[in-house]
């Protein structure tokens, strides 16, 4: 089946350095979506790309869509301590008729002063 | 962000007992997910309803008993649970639209240990 990975799964950075994780599918995705969750919290939706070869931009946060559309790379600039948590990437499964997604392993961040 | 709720929010249980987890969204989506997330694993999806329609049972085993009244609540029924159940069971919603292109939105989960 479909499989999505990330790499790495853990990172330490202090405050002001930056962060990227990278997300690849075993799969051609029609789109590509990025979570992130919070230590004690839930995934929260942060942006959806569409296009082959798409970058986005939110503030600190660059999320790029691979030419192939199998991978897809999250750059956080200067991360600080509210950037902590765990980032998952998300693909669509082929076919059904809900947004069933396949989710990445994740990657874990640490900020540190 | 109150658009999805779940009940409980921590809940431990011995193998022998029978428990519900409740799921209520208020986003007026047409679909349902229930998810388990385990320490070092990815989130799996468990179940998927649109529309009240059950359209996915990921191979999940038959202790584990999913309800859909209406497109607003999710419920999971336990019963005769493992030690490797205990999990964080996290409920999500989304407008149901095929292709995969809409967006979950997720509850704050159940913090299940199954003793």
């Amino acid at each position: 089946g479909q499989q999505v990975m990330q790499i790495p799964q853990y990172q330490h950075v202090q405050e002001g350095e930056d962060f990227t994780t990278y997300c690849n599918s075993s799969t051609t995705l029609s789109n590509i979506q990025w979570y992130k969750q919070r230590p004690g919290g839930h995934p929260v939706f942060l942006i959806q790309l569409v296009k082959s070869g798409e970058v986005k931009k939110q503030k600190r946060l660059t999320f790029q869509f691979g030419e192939a559309k199998k991978n897809s790379s999250l750059h956080i600039t200067a991360t600080q301590t509210t950037d902590v948590g765990t980032y998952f990437c998300a693909g669509p499964v082929s076919g059904g008729t809900a947004s069933k997604l396949t989710f990445g392993t994740g990657t874990r961040l640490q900020v540190t002063l | 962000e109150t658009g999805v709720t779940q009940t409980p929010r921590h809940l431990v249980m011995g193998m022998t007992n029978k428990k519900s987890l409740k799921c209520e969204q208020h986003l007026g989506h047409n679909a349902m997910y229930w998810y388990k997330q385990s320490a070092k694993k990815p989130l799996e999806l468990m179940f998927v309803y649109n529309f009240k329609e059950q359209t996915e049972n990921n191979s999940v085993p038959s202790r584990f008993s999913p309800e859909c009244p209406n497109s607003s609540h999710l419920f999971l029924h336990l019963h005769t649970l493992q030690p490797e159940d205990s999990a964080l069971y996290l409920c999500a919603s989304s407008q149901g639209a095929s292709g995969g292109t809409d967006t979950q939105y997720f509850g704050p989960g159940t913090r299940l240990t199954v003793l």
